[in-house]
């Protein structure tokens, strides 16, 4: 099946600065899906994009199919930007809806 | 328009006992899938239905089984609970391969 990796798996930020995740997939995908997961617990959709950018103010995101990756960036972070990022596919067969990455886990430091 | 919503949203459990978790999903989705999350890692993969019918089965023991009803909401049971089933069980629902949308989640503690 698919794989997810994430990276970084942890991030401190100042608030007020970028910061560029990035999601690796190990085959070709024709969903992908980025979620922030609160304090908790619930996730919260960012984004569904499987090919192209999307933006959402301050949020972004990009996905290269052809290359395998996904990125997701933050600008101008806030500290309630700060929880885990999770980027999650599903495999080809679609037997199995979503495969989740490991996740970053951010902390924006005011 | 109301969300996935997941009940209970916090459970304990003795070590042996059953337990069933209840999902309904966003109105006019039929996809209903089930994860588990255990503390530090992704959501796992359970169980998919779509239109009441199982389309897929991750990786858990016979210990873990679902339905879904003909209103399209869904059960999670759990046999025989183990310390190890502690976790935050997530459900999800969809159109179908489309866009999933998760619920706020059952924490469950197993004593």
């Amino acid at each position: 099946g698919i794989q997810v990796e994430q990276s970084p798996p942890d991030l401190i930020l100042q608030e007020g600065a970028n910061s560029t995740l990035r999601c690796n997939f190990s085959d070709s995908v024709n969903n992908l899906q980025w979620f922030h997961q609160n304090p908790w617990g619930q996730l919260i959709n960012l984004f569904y994009i499987p090919s192209g950018t999307k933006q959402n103010g301050r949020l972004s995101a990009t996905t290269v199919a052809t290359e395998r990756y996904s990125l997701l960036y933050i600008s101008s972070s806030q500290t309630t930007d700060s929880g885990v990022y999770f980027c999650a596919a599903p495999t080809n067969s679609g037997n199995t809806p979503l495969v989740f990455g490991k996740g970053t886990r951010l902390s924006v430091i005011a | 328009d109301a969300g996935v919503t997941q009940s209970p949203t916090h459970l304990i459990k003795t070590r042996g006992q059953h337990v069933t978790l209840r999902c309904s999903p966003i109105s006019g989705h039929k996809s209903v899938s089930w994860y588990q999350q255990v503390l530090g890692q992704g959501p796992q993969f359970i169980f998919q239905y779509y239109e009441k019918e199982e389309r897929g089965r991750g990786n858990f023991p016979d210990r873990f089984s679902a339905r879904q009803f003909p209103n399209y909401s869904s059960e999670l049971n759990v046999n025989a609970l183990l310390l190890g089933d502690s976790a935050l069980y997530l459900c999800a629902s969809s159109l179908d391969r489309t866009e999933a949308f998760f619920g706020q989640g059952t924490r469950l503690t197993v004593v």
